[in-house]
């Protein structure tokens, strides 16, 4: 299958500091990538839809100055969360999809952010 | 908005078979998935269902009613490295096709 890579694993970065996390679509061309993010125990939360070459669909309630996407190529979008607190702290996960309806979403490892 | 039901948590014994429920009410419907995921790592694909009836993938069944706004995910010859979550989502119409997931089930198997 398609395969979807994330990045870093894992990071541990200071309040009020900005984190980068890197979602790239490795042998496919995604038009439209999804970032998610996910608390212990919980589902997958929809934060926005990232679309190539131009602006991120936020979610309800996600704040868009807050969690920054950019969807530089057809295969690698970004997630800034910006002035990171605490409570940010969380799983993220980014998944691509090669082609359109009833394809499989393919997901990224994840990105443990820890805000200390 | 966008409801997606599932139980919190099952346990089940190694060899059996489980039934794990998804019930469903979205503004627009474009297929059902269900996603394996154990703790920490991404979720991986099971099954997808569009039309209504049984989707049958080695030990992996999965069902879907679109009048009844249900599936479910029928697991077989259970194993313990089965203990997991499944998630349930719907995959909306219209825009992105974006893949709104439920709550997820955990799944425990016992010897």
């Amino acid at each position: 299958g398609a395969v979807v890579s994330q990045h870093p694993s894992w990071v541990i970065c200071k309040s009020g500091t900005s984190v980068k996390i890197e979602c790239r679509s490795l042998d496919f061309q995604a038009t439209t990538m999804f970032w998610y993010r996910q608390f212990p125990k919980q589902s997958l939360m929809l934060m926005a839809t990232s679309n190539e070459g131009s602006k991120a669909t936020y979610e309800q309630g996600v704040e868009k100055d807050k969690f920054l996407i950019n969807h530089a190529s057809l295969t690698l979008s970004t997630l800034t969360v910006t002035s990171a607190h605490p409570e940010d702290s969380s799983f993220y996960i980014c998944s691509a999809r090669d082609g359109s309806v009833g394809t499989e979403a393919f997901f990224g490892q994840g990105t443990r952010l820890t805000v200390v | 908005g966008q409801n997606i039901d599932q139980p919190t948590e099952m346990t089940a014994t190694e060899g059996a078979i489980v039934q794990i429920n998804c019930t469903y009410q979205t503004s627009g419907f474009n297929g059902l998935f269900w996603y394996q995921q154990h703790a920490g790592e991404a979720p991986t694909f099971l099954s997808y269902n569009v039309l209504d009836g049984l989707e049958e993938k080695g030990r992996f069944s999965s069902f879907l009613s679109r009048s009844k706004g249900y599936s479910y995910l029928l697991l077989k010859e259970l194993q313990m490295k089965d203990s997991a979550s499944y998630l349930c989502a719907v995959n909306l119409s219209g825009g992105y096709n974006k893949l709104i997931f439920g709550a997820g089930t955990r799944l425990a198997v016992h010897p």
